[in-house]
């Protein structure tokens, strides 16, 4: 089974305008951790945000911010006003620990297009 | 400054040669990971390790070695078992905190001719 799924495999938005990027995740553990990454055609992996299961609030971090609902299992990335430099494939991930070892999974990303 | 170093950055394999990717990190982080991207796909783990002289598979791990002999290093071999080795191929180290991103290298893009 997914363990995270983004059912968003592109998106265009306008320049300016505000964009949600969803992702919803499937675990049976009280402690996980989330992430976004940004990955630009370069090819790196650029860290957004980061939301703790136990983290009460929602995680912002200039224009980007984390909508964290835990009962719905989602952890969708808001970016807002948004900006040509922004075009990029986005990817959230859930942080696991499994047996004591930890590990990162991905969900298969929602590449963003800014239009002008 | 601390990181992550991929290298090289370009690899060609000719069928049935094993080639080694090599990852060298600089944070003093514990745990190191091997992920490979195919085009307009997520990152799949391959390898990880947390400690020196410790390591696990990853979800697909066939066709490929990994060692840690030093807590800076990680290198990846793709075997001529694996394949389809043609992608992007990228390394990432953490420290043991839930509240710690994931540090990546630049990654190596392996095309196997």
């Amino acid at each position: 089974a997914q363990k995270i799924t983004q059912t968003q495999p592109g998106m265009f938005v306008q320049e300016k305008e505000a964009v949600t990027l969803d992702c919803t995740y499937d675990t049976s553990d009280q402690s996980y951790g989330l992430f976004w990454y940004k990955q630009p055609s370069s090819g790196e992996m650029i860290f957004l945000i980061y939301q703790g299961s136990y983290d009460e609030q929602n995680a912002t971090e200039g224009r980007y911010s984390l909508n964290f609902q835990k009962a719905r299992k989602s952890a969708n990335l808001v970016i807002s006003a948004s900006q040509l430099g922004d075009s990029a494939m986005y990817f959230c991930a859930m942080r696991e620990v499994i047996f004591g070892n930890e590990k990162l999974t991905f969900g298969t990303g929602t590449r963003l297009t800014i239009i002008p | 400054d601390g990181g992550i170093t991929q290298s090289p950055k370009y690899l060609f394999r000719k069928e049935g040669q094993n080639v080694t990717l090599s990852c060298e990190q600089n944070l003093n982080h514990d745990a190191m990971y091997w992920y490979r991207q195919d085009p307009g796909q997520g990152l799949r783990l391959i390898y990880y390790s947390q400690i020196v002289n410790d390591f696990q598979k990853g979800d697909i791990a066939e066709g490929y070695s990994v060692s840690r002999e030093k807590k800076e290093s990680f290198p990846l071999t793709v075997t001529s078992a694996q394949k389809n080795p043609t992608a992007f191929y990228l390394c990432a180290s953490t420290t043991q905190s839930m509240n710690y991103g994931y540090t990546f290298g630049s990654g190596t893009r392996l095309t196997v001719v």
